[in-house]
């Protein structure tokens, strides 16, 4: 079944923790990006990857990091996550970096940082 | 700067009446227009998508939307709302020749009564 897969989903922290979201799918896409879901503000894009080892700053990507080591996984990191950083977060992924292709998701990651 | 306004953050209808949900766009190139559907505790589902073809467009579970560039608007229609239906749903606008990166509505979460 052709999917994303995100891990954890859900997950409790204190701040300074440092954490890792993962993600993987198994389309072969070539573009993934995290998003996270406020109340309010919808999604806002945090990192994209157009492929292998190319990443880039979406909207919102203060206090995060990526890495994008192989095609099908692209791990979110929070080096020292902070209450601010409680949110919704999703992976996604399409086939190719073009607009009007469409992003499929993942169910989401619940997290707080307490 | 390519933004998305949903109107109305909650919406209410009665079983078998009609799902209005309303969304306008502004972006200075012709965009791709999107919804998507959040059901509880669940990630996000592509309902239907504008990609310059059609202006009328159906997507899954009953629902179309239309695209007007004269009311930079992609209203979210269904004639008859099933309890089903009842989850969060958000509209999503990406300018074309651009990435794959949504530029997304706060949402609206619909409710259905029998």
């Amino acid at each position: 079944e052709a999917q994303v897969t995100q891990n954890p989903r859900y997950l409790i922290t204190v701040t300074g923790k440092k954490l890792t979201v993962t993600c993987s799918q198994n389309m072969n896409h070539e573009y993934m990006s995290w998003y996270r879901q406020d109340p309010g503000l919808g999604l806002r894009q945090i990192y994209y990857s157009m492929n292998v080892e190319v990443t880039d700053k979406g909207d919102v990507p203060e206090g995060y990091k990526v890495s994008r080591k192989e095609k099908r996984n692209f791990p979110l990191i929070l080096e020292s996550p902070s209450p601010n950083q409680t949110s919704l977060y999703f992976c996604a992924s399409s086939p190719i970096a073009g607009s009007g292709n469409t992003i499929y998701f993942g169910e989401g990651s619940w997290l707080t940082v307490v | 700067a390519q933004s998305v306004t949903q109107l109305g953050s909650h919406v209410s209808v009665s079983e078998g009446a009609l799902v209005l949900l309303r969304c306008n766009y502004s972006s200075s190139v012709p965009p791709y227009l999107f919804w998507y559907v959040q059901y509880p505790n669940q990630g996000l589902q592509l309902l239907l998508k504008y990609t310059s073809a059609a202006t009328l467009v159906k997507g899954i579970n009953g629902f179309e939307a239309e695209f007007k560039k004269s009311e930079t608007s992609f209203h979210l229609t269904k004639p008859s709302a099933h309890m089903s239906d009842a989850a969060e749903y958000f509209c999503a606008v990406s300018e074309s020749g651009g990435y794959n990166k949504l530029i997304f509505g706060a949402g609206t979460r619909l409710a259905v009564h029998p």
